[in-house]
């Protein structure tokens, strides 16, 4: 079955900087990478996915690429601020079924 | 106007009891979830159901089971309940089942079970 890892586990970076967090999976039929945000005490939110037929994502300061021969991908976040403080997860399925989900990222902006 | 709800939001019950957790979803959505998230994060797939096709992940134990009265509900019972069912609870939906162009999930607020 299919199997996401993530790296890194936590990541602290200064407001204004940018963060990349990583996920490799292991499927190479797997064709939708949804990126999630979860706030304290909330449930998972969508912020932006990728389907394999396209190499990159951009929603204004978040953006999502995806190298389908090396099977990984990674979120971009640019300008980050305060409230961009929260645990990310990266998932992996096929047609959206079946999600696999990385084991999450803390991200911790700095003021 | 919320999207996926779950009640209740907090449950604290003892060992061996059976207790429910209900999910509802507005948005039309053909296809409901069940995740469990351990202390430490891990989002978990338990089941997935579209009115025709159950999907049981096979290392959750028969003891939970999902039931769904119509398209948008999917509630989750849990039988003899057991310390190491506490965890945080989440209902999800998505537009199809697969094979779709929205394969999208989209998550409830969690229910955060604890087993005394």
């Amino acid at each position: 079955g299919e199997n996401v890892e993530q790296h890194p586990s936590t990541l602290s970076v200064q407001e204004g900087d940018s963060a990349v967090i990583k996920c490799t999976y292991s499927d190479s039929a797997s064709n939708y990478f949804p990126w999630y945000k979860q706030e304290l005490g909330k449930g998972p939110q969508l912020i932006i996915d990728i389907r394999s037929n396209v190499g990159e994502k951009k929603d204004q300061r978040i953006a999502v690429t995806l190298n389908k021969t090396a099977k990984h991908f990674s979120l971009h976040i640019t300008e980050t601020q305060p409230e961009d403080s929260a645990v990310y997860f990266c998932a992996a399925s096929l047609y959206g079924q079946n999600f696999v989900f990385g084991p999450g990222t803390r991200l911790s902006v700095l003021p | 106007d919320t999207a996926v709800s779950q009640t209740p939001k907090y449950l604290v019950t003892q060992m061996g009891n059976d207790k429910s957790i209900k999910c509802e979803q507005n948005l039309g959505h053909d296809t409901m979830y069940w995740y469990k998230q351990d202390s430490k994060k891990f989002l978990k797939i338990m089941f997935s159901y579209n009115n025709k096709e159950l999907i049981i992940n096979e290392t959750v134990p028969n003891r939970f089971s999902p039931k769904s009265p119509d398209k948008a509900h999917l509630n989750l019972h849990i039988n003899s309940l057991e310390l190491g069912d506490s965890a945080v609870y989440f209902c999800a939906s998505s537009p199809a089942g697969g094979g779709g162009l929205s394969d999208t999930q989209y998550f409830g607020p969690g229910t955060r079970l604890t087993v005394l």
